[in-house]
């Protein structure tokens, strides 16, 4: 069985600029969060998603935002990129909303800000 | 968020049990204890968790004391594979959902090396 992907692998931008990753997740799995890991520290959470509705929401700013599509896929948007928005990016899905499931990680998006 | 505490790094031998502790000493009657570990170049992934019992797959044990301030997760014969960062998790589900309740809230976690 697929896990869960996540596109592009890498990608460089400059300040100010938008970015868009994806991520699809396991196959029968309807919720997905988007973590931020920045080099040295562990995975900080941004937002969950189940059933298209927002369910849950860290602490950062409204440059970021997602969104969840009618096949549960997912896109995390970044507006007005800061140089500390350099990061690797994951996403999670699991089976249910709950916050006990067991989230699986994809591979994660390796961003850079110049 | 209730809190736990790691040591920062551990040193274990190829084929040696490896006991990594973890420290939650405000922790709620709703959290349940994760564990999470991240090889190298790759995203975290589930390892065990557990309320009140001990807990055992196929991957690991999990001890938890008594009183559920602290907790082992327990490799019982540590390969090179095993080199990884592990954290410990407490996850509510008295709370529902909103914020990022339940969530996984990373610390720094256990960087553990395996000598061969």
């Amino acid at each position: 069985d697929a896990g869960v992907t996540q596109s592009p692998t890498h990608l460089i931008k400059t300040r100010g600029q938008h970015v868009t990753l994806r991520c699809s997740p396991i196959s029968g799995h309807k919720s997905v969060s988007w973590y931020q890991q920045v080099l040295g520290q562990g995975p900080q959470f941004i937002f969950q998603y189940y059933e298209k509705e927002e369910r849950g929401r860290g602490n950062f700013p409204d440059r970021f935002s997602a969104r969840q599509f009618p096949n549960y896929s997912s896109e995390l948007n970044v507006n007005a990129l800061l140089l500390g928005d350099s990061a690797l990016y994951l996403c999670a899905s699991s089976w249910g909303g709950a916050p006990y499931n067991e989230q699986f990680f994809g591979p994660g998006t390796r961003l850079t800000v110049l | 968020d209730a809190k736990t505490t790691q040591p920062n790094s551990m040193e274990s031998n190829e084929e040696e049990p490896v006991h990594l502790p973890c420290n939650h000493s405000t922790i709620s009657g709703t959290d349940y204890i994760h564990w999470y570990r991240q090889l190298p170049s790759q995203g975290p992934e589930y390892v065990i968790h557990g309320l009140t019992s001990n807990v055992n797959n196929r991957m690991a044990s999990l001890a938890i004391a008594e009183d559920r301030k602290s907790s082992t997760l327990i490799l019982h014969r540590a390969t090179l594979r095993d080199a990884a960062v592990y954290y410990c998790i407490l996850r509510d589900v008295g709370e529902g959902y909103g914020g990022s309740q339940g969530n996984l809230i990373f610390g720094k976690g256990t960087k553990l090396s395996v000598k061969p």
